[in-house]
């Protein structure tokens, strides 16, 4: 059973900064593209950042480009986001996601999202 | 970026009823569009892919359709655990999620 558990949410001052971390388990994590996808409260979905299966290739959504950087460690399973410089407007929860693509690839970062974890709530606020 | 944009935002419907969710692309997308499904305080899960393609275990009673620019997602029977918001995602370049559709009970 594929399962995906995030951790290391929390409440962040303006500015601040989080690790996140998402557990893979029950398929071949080094075999796929993983993303985070964050849902700001009573909000909508937005995508945040991608990563091939090698580490090789990143993507961002333009907001977060030079402060969060994602990054994996296939022989422990992990995927983590580090979150830096951190605003109210990155408030939400934030899901790991493990992800596919045509053809069974992600071509430059293009993958939509078979699986998801429950979810970390990053809160920030002075 | 590419724009996506859901009609209705949001509707009342009863069970049994056949329902209809609009996404449409500010550019052309081929059939790169996913459907997911969201529950309150639950995270999403995935309905269709390629535009058209079931999810493994996913109820037929769920279908997808179009290409381009304009896609639909249908529910031909609507069951009492459907109750919930949709979302479409284009994955042709950087992945985008549409604004949502909720589906309440009448």
């Amino acid at each position: 059973e594929v399962q995906l558990v995030e951790s290391g949410g929390g409440l962040v001052q303006p500015g601040g900064s989080l690790r996140l971390s998402c557990a893979a388990s029950g398929f071949t994590f080094s075999s796929y593209w993983m993303s985070w996808v964050r849902q700001a409260p009573g909000k909508g979905l937005e995508w945040v950042a991608n990563i091939k299966q090698d580490g090789s290739e990143k993507y961002y959504v333009d907001s977060v480009k030079g402060r969060f950087t994602i990054s994996r460690d296939n022989a422990k399973n992990s995927l983590y986001l580090q979150m830096n410089s951190l605003r109210a407007e990155d408030t939400a929860v934030y899901y790991c996601a493990r992800d596919q693509g045509s053809g069974g690839d992600c071509s430059g970062g293009s993958c939509y999202s078979d699986y998801w974890g429950q979810g970390t709530l990053v809160t920030v606020s002075s | 970026a590419i724009r996506m944009t859901q009609s209705p935002s949001s509707f009342s419907a009863s069970t049994g009823d056949r329902v209809t969710i609009t996404c449409r692309a500010s550019q052309g997308i081929s059939s790169y569009l996913a459907w997911y499904q969201q529950k309150p305080g639950k995270a999403p899960k995935l309905l269709i892919y390629a535009a058209s393609t079931l999810q493994s275990g996913v109820p037929s009673r769920f279908s997808g359709s179009g290409s381009g620019t304009d896609f639909t997602l249908t529910i031909s029977c609507l069951q009492s655990e459907d109750f919930a918001t949709y979302y479409c995602q284009q994955y042709y370049s950087y992945p985008s999620f549409g604004p949502g559709t909720k589906v309440d009970i009448k």
